[in-house]
């Protein structure tokens, strides 16, 4: 199984929509979350921590479920401008970190 | 603009041939992190330093493979006798380290074409 697992996609949707990714990850040492959006052939740019409590920043939801072991993205009134690629990222720390990405959810909006 | 940069962002080598990459980080991150990454992947974690010290290195960096952060600011990567594999972005990110983030900027990354 791999460490950090996301569904390559890609999730096609149209203006205006909502969509949800999930992000699976394997060890329960972990202990900071995050989510990057990539656009093709450029970095990828952090979009927003996931804390234990949750976290929203505009239209943009994360979430961690410690007990099932994922993270989610919601993206609400998804705009052309969101097509992109997703990575969720798992850190586990104590001692050395880890640093773990996952292959990424690629989204397109559709107009 | 203060971000993290990286040089060449462009490099064609012939198998065989070394490489040197560099990255500047954002000036108060304490932190440097050097992935590779391939079409259709995330980055894959090569190493990191905490100041001047390489903290971990993947299992997957192979002996031709060093980097090193001298002074604690700027950090090379360099590819001794290129393969055609070695054909990837490489990406230098940095941080700050803190209790309570560990949030990581990344540079435009330099892309290496092994021919």
């Amino acid at each position: 199984r791999k460490e950090v697992e996301q569904d390559p996609g890609p999730f096609n949707v149209p203006e205006g929509a909502t969509v949800a990714f999930n992000c699976t990850y394997s060890n329960s040492a972990s202990q900071s979350f995050f989510w990057y959006r990539q656009d093709c052939r450029k970095e990828p740019k952090l979009l927003m921590s996931v804390y234990s409590s949750g976290n929203e920043d505009g239209r943009f939801t994360a979430q961690l479920n410690r007990a099932s072991q994922y993270i989610s993205l919601l993206i609400r009134d998804s705009k052309l401008s969101d097509s992109a690629t997703y990575l969720c990222v798992v850190i586990k720390s104590g001692g050395y970190q880890k640093v773990t990405f996952g292959t990424g959810t690629k989204l397109q909006v559709i107009p | 603009d203060t971000g993290v940069s990286q040089d060449p962002r462009h490099k064609i080598t012939k198998r065989g041939q070394n490489v040197t990459f560099r990255c500047d980080p954002i000036s108060e991150h304490n932190r440097l992190y050097w992935y590779r990454q391939t079409l259709g992947q995330g980055p894959e974690f090569l190493t990191y330093f905490q100041n001047e010290a390489q903290l971990e290195k993947s299992r997957l960096l192979s002996d031709r493979f060093s980097a090193e952060r001298p002074k604690g600011s700027f950090s090379t990567l360099e590819i001794q006798r290129t393969e055609q594999g070695d054909s990837a972005m490489y990406l230098c990110a940095s941080s700050l380290r803190s209790d309570s983030s560990y949030e990581q900027y990344f540079g435009p990354g330099t892309r290496l074409t092994v021919t």
